[in-house]
């Protein structure tokens, strides 16, 4: 049962455009949501983070956008650069369980 | 500081061999996490461990998988019998404790012939 649904599968912006990727859950428990980019060859690293009692965040060119009711969040780059280019991931967990349930990933590419 | 090293960093193997991944966790790290991440595919979640002891084993797909860490530091996923869907990544993950954050290793490249 997949539990956390990613959109879209893949995304081409062009330099200095804004890149927008859609996360939906179901589990209504989850109480914290990561964004992760994960480049060729590397381990996922953590880009962001939110929890539900907060509606947005934003941490330099990067921004989470969290609705609780439609149980949807979103990643916001903006200013996108070529060396954005990378897999994004959506996650969510529980914190008393430890694992987190990751998105299928978007594979984002910046044209110069 | 040093981040999370696996080893090896990728593995070729035939149909039916045993095989194990080593997973080197961020020093004081009390929990490690494995995760496998088929093609194309986000992380699935495998196993963790708080200390010693495997928490929470439901992700491992068969009893053909298993993990140890047997000193609270270093762990192993040993799997028997593979088989040519066992071919994946293999990522380990450890955080301070079980509700922080989560720091990824390279992952270990797994290929069943």
């Amino acid at each position: 049962q997949q539990q956390v649904k990613q959109s879209p599968q893949s995304l081409i912006v062009q330099k200095g455009g804004i890149s927008i990727i859609n996360c939906a859950y179901e589990n209504t428990a989850f109480d914290y949501f990561p964004w992760y980019q994960q480049f060729p060859g590397k381990g996922p690293a953590l880009l962001i983070a939110i929890r539900p009692d907060v509606s947005e965040k934003k941490e330099g060119r990067f921004t989470i956008s969290f609705n609780k009711s439609a149980k949807q969040f979103s990643l916001h780059i903006m200013d996108s650069q070529p060396g954005d280019s990378a897999t994004y991931f959506c996650a969510a967990w529980t914190g008393n369980t430890g694992k987190l349930i990751f998105g299928q990933g978007t594979t984002l590419q910046v044209k110069p | 500081g040093a981040g999370v090293s696996q080893t090896p960093s990728n593995k070729v193997t035939e149909k039916g061999k045993y095989v194990e991944l080593r997973c080197d966790p961020i020093s004081g790290h009390t929990a490690l996490y494995w995760y496998r991440q088929s093609l194309g595919q986000g992380p699935e979640f495998l196993i963790y461990f708080q200390g010693t002891g495997a928490a929470d084993d439901s992700g491992l797909p068969n009893d053909r998988f298993f993990a140890v860490r047997p000193e609270g530091s270093v762990s192993t996923l040993k799997i028997q019998r593979t088989e040519r869907g066992d071919s994946a990544v293999y990522l380990c993950a450890s955080s301070l404790s079980l509700q922080e954050t989560q720091y990824f290793g390279p992952g270990t490249r797994l290929l069943v012939l």
